[in-house]
């Protein structure tokens, strides 16, 4: 089943302990994203992905490191997380042909809700 | 730069009765895509439709359609006879690439959508 697969779905932590939200995709997809979700502000980007080893910030990237050194992974990683942290995280994957995504639609993940107290 | 509204922040119907939801988008490109996903409680991000931006015929399946008017800059989403299943947040999102973009797809903010019994 094509699928993309985050964990963990929930993480309670505490301030300036890291972590890592992982994302794996079975699609053999070249795009990978990370979109954060806070209520009254819909999705915003975080950082992307085309290739392995090709990153790029979005809209939001500022305290989120990511990195891409198999196609199919595209960890989110908090330095030193802080509670305006808090959010519904989503990865998301699609195809690419050339620097265009010839797929219909992004996959997204099951979201993973993370806290920071 | 590319933006969408959603100015209904929630909506509340009783069950059978329809229900439009409304998506006014801004682009500068002449070619670009269209997309609504559902957001039920569980939290996944569903994909609903995506239509590009050189296709105005409006589209049905089933209890759902579109009505994608490039005069007014609009892409409404209308459920005829409502069901208690359909209720979620819906994201109207635009994207200037096929599939979402290197800069991913643009999110409106959402619209909770209440359907009682």
């Amino acid at each position: 089943e094509a699928q993309v697969t985050q964990n963990p779905r929930y993480l309670i932590t505490v301030t300036g302990k890291k972590l890592t939200v992982t994302c794996s995709q079975n699609m053999n997809h070249e795009y990978m994203s990370w979109y954060r979700q806070d209520p009254g502000l819909g999705l915003r980007q975080i950082y992307y992905s085309m290739n392995v080893e090709v990153t790029d910030k979005g809209d939001v990237p500022e305290g989120y490191k990511v990195s891409r050194k198999e196609k199919r992974n595209f960890p989110l990683i908090l330095e030193s997380p802080s509670p305006n942290q808090t959010s519904l995280y989503f990865c998301a994957s699609s195809g690419l042909q050339g620097n265009v995504r010839v797929n219909e639609k992004l996959f997204f993940g099951s979201g993973t809700q993370l806290s920071v107290l | 730069a590319q933006k969408v509204t959603q100015a209904q922040t929630e909506i509340s119907v009783v069950e059978k009765e329809d229900v439009t939801l409304d998506c006014v988008y801004e682009t500068r490109d002449t070619t670009y895509y269209l997309f609504w996903y559902k957001q039920p409680p569980s939290g996944e991000l569903v994909f609903l439709i995506r239509r590009n931006s050189f296709d105005e015929q409006n589209e049905i399946s089933g209890r759902y359609s579109w009505n994608f008017q490039k005069s007014t800059s609009s892409f409404n989403f209308t459920i005829t006879a409502s069901q208690v299943v359909d209720s979620a947040v819906y994201f109207c999102a635009l994207s200037e690439v096929p599939g979402g973009g290197a800069d991913g797809l643009t999110f409106g903010k959402g619209t909770h959508l209440i359907i009682q019994p």
